[in-house]
């Protein structure tokens, strides 16, 4: 079976800082990996995703993540955060394309002043 | 904009009542998706329609069921309402929902339908 666990649940960050957000996954088999992000009272909307090939993945917004399949992790990372980055952050497996996908329970990102 | 639309944006309703939400897939996609995702949790598969078939359920009771209809739109179904299921209730559209159908690879999320049952 597979799992998500994003390892904080809330992340403090000043804005124009860094930030990393943190998942890492078990499964049997090859899945792919995803981020979404969910600003307040909305749906889920894609950040980045990784299906194959090259193991660094550059998203929407300025967001990238790595696939390190032998720490079995998918950190999202940003290079310089701002207010409206502020939201909750969901990784994500499947083992298709289409098929079910298992979330994480989520990392609140908190940008600071 | 996904282009993922449902209604209501927001429910109540008391315990052991029904209710039907409704999601209106994005254009050309025939496979959807439905998620629970309650307060201060990650969002969980309940169950994904392809062609108008169940094509995957997840561990949700038959009191939650679903119809997807020829032109993909799709309903949720849920019976018998208990407190705890109360939720914010996720549709996603894709195409292809079968293993190996060369389709988006992704699905799109619709802005939900929040669930209150008291």
């Amino acid at each position: 079976a597979q799992s998500v666990t994003q390892l904080d649940s809330q992340v403090p960050v000043f804005e124009e800082a860094p930030v990393e957000l943190r998942c890492n996954y078990s499964s049997s088999v090859s899945v792919y990996l995803f981020w979404y992000v969910q600003y307040p009272n909305q749906g889920l909307q894609l950040l980045l995703k990784y299906l194959s090939g090259s193991t660094l993945v550059k998203g929407i917004n300025g967001f990238e993540a790595e696939f390190n399949k032998s720490q079995t992790s998918f950190h999202l990372r940003k290079p310089s955060v701002h207010i409206s980055d502020t939201a909750e952050y969901f990784c994500a497996v499947s083992m298709n394309r289409d098929d079910k996908i298992i979330f994480g329970k989520g990392t609140r990102l908190h940008i600071l002043p | 904009e996904t282009g993922v639309t449902q209604s209501p944006t927001h429910l109540i309703k008391t315990r052991g009542q029904q209710v039907t939400l409704r999601c209106s897939s994005q254009s050309g996609h025939n496979t959807v998706s439905w998620y629970q995702q309650a307060l201060g949790q990650g969002p969980q598969f309940i169950f994904q329609y392809y062609r108008e078939e169940e094509n995957g359920r997840g561990n949700f009771p038959p009191r939650f069921s679903g119809l997807q209809f020829p032109n993909y739109s799709s309903e949720l179904n849920v019976n018998a309402l208990e407190l705890d299921d109360s939720a914010l209730y996720l549709c996603a559209s894709s195409l292809d929902g079968t293993s190996g159908g060369g389709g988006t690879d992704t699905q799109y999320f619709g802005p939900g339908t929040r669930l209150t049952v008291l």
